[in-house]
């Protein structure tokens, strides 16, 4: 089956840096990545996706990196704020989303 | 514009219990997907419904049943509940007739299952 694997399990980061979390994926045949933020008691929110047909993309302080041959793409925060403190979880989708175990990321004012 | 929507928000049974969720999709969705989240994890799909019938299905037991009406809300359906059934169940909600933008899923808040 799909194997999805995301690190780090938990990042700390003081508010203002940058976070960074990459996800690895096995299914070849995965052709869109999103990444979703959870916070608590509420469901995924996606936060950003990028198809395999592109490398970048940039929506304000997130950006969503793409490397299909090395199997992998990495969501990117600039200029953290402790609202972003939540757990993010990257979604490989083939014919159906696979998720991520999830990082925990806090942001510390 | 009204985001996806589940029923009951908490729900309490015990073993061998049954039990129905339910969830609305996004105004102009076709499509609904469920997906089980248990405490620490990521979500793990079980089932989509696309025009009334079962699309696709993960690696879950048929203890778990959906359907999907022609209004396209969807119901979950356990039967004989397992003290490890208790979880998030969350539904997410997409447009497959709108090509690759149908992988698109929106995810409803979840209704939280705990089985005594």
């Amino acid at each position: 089956g799909e194997n999805v694997e995301q690190h780090p399990s938990t990042l700390s980061v003081q508010e203002g840096d940058s976070a960074v979390i990459k996800c690895t994926y096995s299914d070849s045949a995965s052709n869109y990545f999103p990444w979703y933020k959870q916070e608590l008691g509420k469901g995924p929110q996606l936060i950003i996706d990028i198809r395999s047909n592109v490398g970048e993309k940039k929506d304000q302080r997130i950006a969503v990196t793409l490397n299909k041959t090395a199997k992998h793409f990495s969501l990117h925060i600039t200029e953290t704020q402790p609202e972003d403190s939540a757990v993010y979880f990257c979604a490989p989708h083939g014919n159906k989303l696979v998720f991520g175990a999830g990082t925990i990321l806090r942001v510390k004012s | 514009d009204a985001g996806v929507t589940q029923s009951p928000t908490h729900l309490i049974k015990t073993r061998g219990q049954q039990v129905t969720l339910r969830c609305s999709p996004k105004s102009g969705h076709d499509t609904v997907s469920w997906y089980q989240q248990a405490l620490g994890q990521g979500p793990q799909f079980i089932f989509q419904y696309y025009e009334e019938e079962e699309r696709q299905r993960g690696n879950f037991p048929d203890r778990f049943s959906g359907h999907q009406f022609p209004n396209y809300s969807s119901e979950l359906n356990v039967n004989a509940l397992l003290l490890g059934d208790s979880a998030l169940y969350l539904c997410a909600s997409s447009l497959l007739t709108s090509g690759r933008a149908g992988d698109t899923q929106y995810f409803g808040p979840g209704t939280r299952l705990t089985v005594l």
